[in-house]
């Protein structure tokens, strides 16, 4: 079976600290990817990061970094120097096995706030 | 590009109707979903397809139908709706290269059953 956990269901910070967003996923597939996606209030999801099971180099681009450890099965998602534009729920998610990307599982999401 | 687009936007329905929810890609992507979001528990997929004609179960499909006779289309019927419909429905596509490279959203249905 196949599971992502955000245990972190609502955040909320002031704008410039740094905010770890935690994702914790179950597979038995020794494949897999996962992802971040961002849903501003708006309502719109938005693909921010995809990281395949083979990979697990951190990556980092402008305010934002991911920290991927397979021993601990997380992939945790940091934003450095929140900014009240960073105000959204995030949710982590996984694909994994035959046709993985016709179907992602999804956390419950974690609601960011920031405030000013 | 329009990306997917997903008609209409809003809906009320009474229990017992039934409706179709529209979904369409122009990115020519093999694979389509349907997922249904509630508050506190992410997006749940209802169905997904591979490609024309071939259509799967996700983890909440009951209540639900779905067909694919084209690449571009996927919509997603409710033959008798229930309260425990009321929620927003997302349309997603993805191309079946891999790695993938993440999926495509609608912006979404918002759906109310009386």
């Amino acid at each position: 079976a196949q599971k992502v956990t955000q245990a972190q269901t609502e955040i909320s910070v002031v704008e410039k600290e740094d905010v770890t967003l935690d994702c914790v996923y179950e597979t038995r597939d020794t494949t897999y990817y996962l992802f971040w996606y961002k849903q501003p209030p708006s309502g719109e999801l938005v693909f921010l990061i995809r990281r395949n099971s083979f990979d697990e180099q951190n990556e980092i681009s402008g305010r934002y970094s991911w920290n991927f450890q397979k021993s601990t099965s997380s992939f945790n998602f940091t934003i450095t120097a929140s900014q009240v534009v960073d105000s959204a729920v995030y949710f982590c998610a996984l694909s994994a096995g035959y046709s993985s990307a016709s179907k992602i599982i999804f956390g419950s999401g974690t609601r960011l706030s920031i405030r000013p | 590009n329009a990306g997917v687009t997903q008609t209409p936007k809003f809906q009320v329905l009474k229990t017992g109707q039934s409706m179709t929810l529209q979904c369409a890609q122009d990115m020519n992507h093999e694979y389509m979903s349907w997922y249904r979001q509630d508050p506190g528990m992410g997006l749940r997929l209802i169905h997904y397809s591979v490609g024309a004609g071939i259509t799967d179960q996700g983890e909440v499909p009951n209540g639900y139908n779905v067909s694919r006779s084209t690449t571009e289309d996927f919509p997603l019927r409710l033959l008798s709706a229930a309260p425990s419909q009321t929620s927003v429905y997302f349309c997603a596509s993805s191309s079946r290269l891999v790695p993938p490279v993440g999926q495509f959203f609608g912006p979404g249905t918002r759906l109310t059953v009386l």
